[in-house]
């Protein structure tokens, strides 16, 4: 069965510094990648996408995630975060345009 | 447009009893899916449909049925709840673009 690792599970930063969140996923076929932010009280929603092209892609809020097929991996990055970033970060895979796989989050907590 | 909604926000059940919750959207999609959300565990997809009058098992399907009867609303059925089954339920849907727009939730819990 497929399958999205989220190594951490909650992390702690202080305002302004950079933020590196791992996301790996399991092989099998074609892969489309995804992160979305829950903030409190809040519903998911999305950051941003990868589907083809550049591997580098840039979502909102400043957000920036990088597909590395040979490592199976799709890294959230954020070079200067904000007390509000504060959030749980979902890293999801859809595989084969069929079945989303969600990881099981990362809680960012950003103090000011 | 009001997106994805979802009734109820919240329920207790006593095991063994049953309910249905409903996911409404109003964005024409073609898909919709079913989640559940467990600390720890992320979320995790129960049944899903591509499209009105179909619907299709997830990875956790077992103890839960569903409809797909118009397709502006996918309905999750509990026919006979148990503790297990204590989580928060996320309703989500797209097009073609693949972006999951997600319901607010409903928080179940089964005493």
């Amino acid at each position: 069965a497929q399958s999205v690792s989220q190594h951490n599970h909650h992390v702690i930063l202080s305002e302004a510094a950079s933020l590196e969140l791992g996301c790996n996923y399991s092989y099998g076929g074609t892969v489309n990648l995804f992160w979305y932010v829950q903030y409190p009280g809040q519903h998911l929603q999305l950051l941003l996408k990868y589907f083809s092209g550049d591997p580098l892609v840039k979502g909102i809020k400043g957000f920036e995630a990088e597909f590395i097929k040979s490592k199976f991996s799709f890294n959230l990055r954020k070079p200067s975060v904000q007390w509000s970033d504060t959030a749980e970060y979902f890293c999801a895979v859809l595989y084969n345009f069929n079945k989303f796989y969600f990881g099981s989050g990362t809680k960012l907590n950003v103090k000011p | 447009n009001a997106g994805v909604t979802q009734t109820p926000k919240f329920r207790v059940l006593k095991t063994g009893q049953s309910m249905t919750l409903l996911c409404a959207q109003d964005m024409n999609h073609e898909y919709m899916y079913w989640y559940r959300q467990d600390p720890g565990m992320g979320l995790r997809l129960i049944h899903y449909s591509v499209g009105e009058g179909t619907t299709a098992k997830g990875e956790v399907p077992d103890g839960y049925n569903v409809s797909r009867l118009k397709k502006q609303n996918f309905l999750l059925g509990l026919e006979s709840a148990a503790p297990s089954q204590t989580s928060v339920y996320f309703c989500a849907s797209h097009q073609d673009s693949y972006e999951q727009y997600f319901g607010p939730g409903t928080r179940l819990t089964v005493t």
